[in-house]
C-alpha cells in the first residue's frame, strides 16, 4: 500500500523557515518524480515545486522561486521541502504527491495527508 | 503562470449529470493531453479521478468522465450520488515543464 506521511509544519512568524518532509512507503521512490501542493485557507491547490526521480533536475513555482528548495534522500525514502523568508501568503496546507514519470510533474496517483504550515507573528 | 479557470460552484440533484470546466491556454490545457481531475474531500487527501484528459484510474466510478476541447477541459459526473458532494480541482501541465491548478469548484449534490 503505497503511503505519504507529512510532517514539519508547524506555527512560525514572517521571515522564519521550515523544512517539511515526507516519508514514502509502499512504492520504488527513487523512480518517480514527487511534488508538493498547497492549499491556503478558502483556495484552491496551487503547485509549489517538482524533482526528478534522480534528483537532477528541479521545478518551482514562480510564487515560491528563490525561497523555497525541494530535495529528495532516495536511500531515505524521504522527500523535503525547505522553506525560507515565510510570508503570511504561504499559510497552507502543504501535501507531498507522488507523480506518475520520472522527470517532470504531469499528475498524481497518491497524495498524503498534509501538513498545515501557518505563517503569524 | 495564472491558475486555470473553472466555476465555483456547481450543483445537482441525485441522479443528475453535471459537467465542471477547467479553462487555460494553449501552453498548458490546450497544448497537452495531460489534463487531471482530483475529488478532494475536506481534510482527506486529495484523489485522482481523471487523468490524461479521459482516463479513468482503477477504482473509479465510471460515472466520472472527462473530455477537451481547445483550451477548455470538462469533468461530467453522470448519475450524482450524495458521495459526490466534495471540491474538484483540474489541473495541467504547462509548457515550462510546470503544474497547473485551478481555482477548485464546489459540488453539492442538492
Amino acid at each position: 500500500e503505497v503511503q505519504l506521511l507529512e510532517s514539519g509544519g508547524g506555527l512560525v512568524q514572517p521571515g522564519g523557515s521550515l523544512r517539511l518532509s515526507c516519508a514514502a512507503s509502499g512504492f520504488t521512490f527513487s523512480i518517480y518524480a514527487m511534488s508538493w501542493v498547497r492549499q491556503a485557507p478558502g483556495k484552491g491547490l496551487e503547485w509549489v515545486s517538482a524533482i526528478s526521480d534522480s534528483d537532477d533536475t528541479t521545478y518551482y513555482a514562480d510564487s515560491v522561486k528563490g525561497r523555497f528548495t525541494i530535495s529528495r534522500d532516495n536511500s531515505k525514502n524521504t522527500l523535503y521541502l525547505q522553506v525560507n523568508s515565510l510570508r503570511a501568503e504561504d499559510t497552507a496546507v502543504y501535501y507531498c504527491a507522488k507523480d506518475v514519470d520520472g522527470y517532470y510533474p504531469h499528475y498524481f496517483d497518491y497524495w498524503g495527508q498534509g501538513t498545515l504550515v501557518t505563517v503569524s507573528s | 503562470q495564472s491558475a486555470l479557470t473553472q466555476p465555483a460552484s456547481v450543483s445537482g440533484s441525485p441522479g443528475q449529470s453535471i459537467t465542471i470546466s477547467c479553462t487555460g491556454i494553449s501552453s498548458d490545457v490546450g497544448g497537452y493531453n495531460y489534463v487531471s481531475w482530483y475529488q478532494h474531500h475536506p481534510g482527506k487527501a486529495p484523489k485522482l479521478v481523471i487523468y490524461e484528459v479521459s482516463n479513468r484510474p482503477s477504482g473509479v466510478s465510471y460515472r466520472f468522465s472527462g473530455s477537451k476541447s481547445g483550451n477548455t477541459a470538462s469533468l461530467t459526473i453522470s448519475g450524482l450520488q450524495a458521495e459526490d458532494e466534495a471540491d474538484y480541482h483540474c489541473s495541467s501541465h504547462t509548457s515550462s515543464n510546470t503544474l497547473v491548478f485551478g481555482g477548485g469548484t464546489k459540488v453539492t449534490v442538492l
